[in-house]
């Protein structure tokens, strides 16, 4: 079936470097994606998202990379930082009819360490 | 800013009860959603709520799960007759669809034992 996964499941950086966290998805139809941070017992956050249409987008601090021909994403973390440590999910938002459901992959753990 | 509500933030129930699980989505959204995480594993999706039917469910929303906007404000899911895997983290989520874009929101959960 389809399905979106992570590479890694977790990641460890020094505060003050660059993070980098990659997802792989199977559904060449999707055509939304989005990362999530979610942090301990909490709901998952929006951080960032990619249409199809597009290869990169930045927010502050933080740059979707979207390449199609490999089904691949990254969220990249600039100047990671103490409160960036959580759970980050790649999730890819699937057309059903009118429904548009997410699917969210296995997640990565980031740690950022002092 | 806006925010997904959701109470209680724990509940606790004997396998065979009901539980009802309360959503407060953003004011102005027009779609709503439940996706329920077991601990440790990843989020799922259950079903999706808009013009005051489901869109869509996924294979956990069987028959004893059911969603109701019973007001202008609230969205609640129903579990008729809980069992012990439906323990889990649920999660509202509520999104306005515009620009060909859903951003869905989610709220901060209730965590849902079920003894």
């Amino acid at each position: 079936g389809e399905s979106v996964g992570l590479h890694l499941p977790t990641l460890s950086v020094q505060e003050g470097d660059n993070s980098i966290i990659n997802c792989a998805y199977s559904n060449s139809a999707s055509d939304y994606f989005i990362w999530y941070k979610q942090e301990s017992g909490k709901g998952p956050q929006f951080i960032i998202d990619i249409r199809s249409n597009m290869d990169k987008r930045q927010g502050q601090r933080v740059t979707v990379l979207l390449n199609k021909t490999v089904k691949h994403l990254s969220l990249q973390i600039a100047a990671t930082q103490p409160g960036d440590s959580a759970v980050y999910f790649c999730a890819e938002n699937t057309i059903s009819g009118s429904a548009r459901q997410l699917t969210f992959g296995s997640g990565t753990q980031l740690t950022v360490l002092p | 800013e806006p925010e997904v509500t959701q109470t209680p933030s724990h509940q606790v129930t004997q396998m065979g009860q009901e539980v009802i699980l309360r959503c407060v989505p953003i004011s102005n959204h027009l779609y709503f959603y439940w996706y329920r995480q077991i601990l440790g594993q990843k989020v799922e999706f259950l079903v999706s709520f808009y013009n005051n039917e489901i869109s869509e469910k996924s294979e956990i929303f069987d028959d004893q799960f059911s969603v109701e906007r019973p007001d202008g404000s609230n969205f609640t899911l129903k579990i008729r007759s809980t069992k012990l895997e439906d323990s889990a983290m649920y999660f509202c989520a509520s999104s306005l669809w515009e620009g060909g874009t859903d951003t869905q929101y989610f709220g901060p959960g209730t965590r849902l034992t079920v003894l």
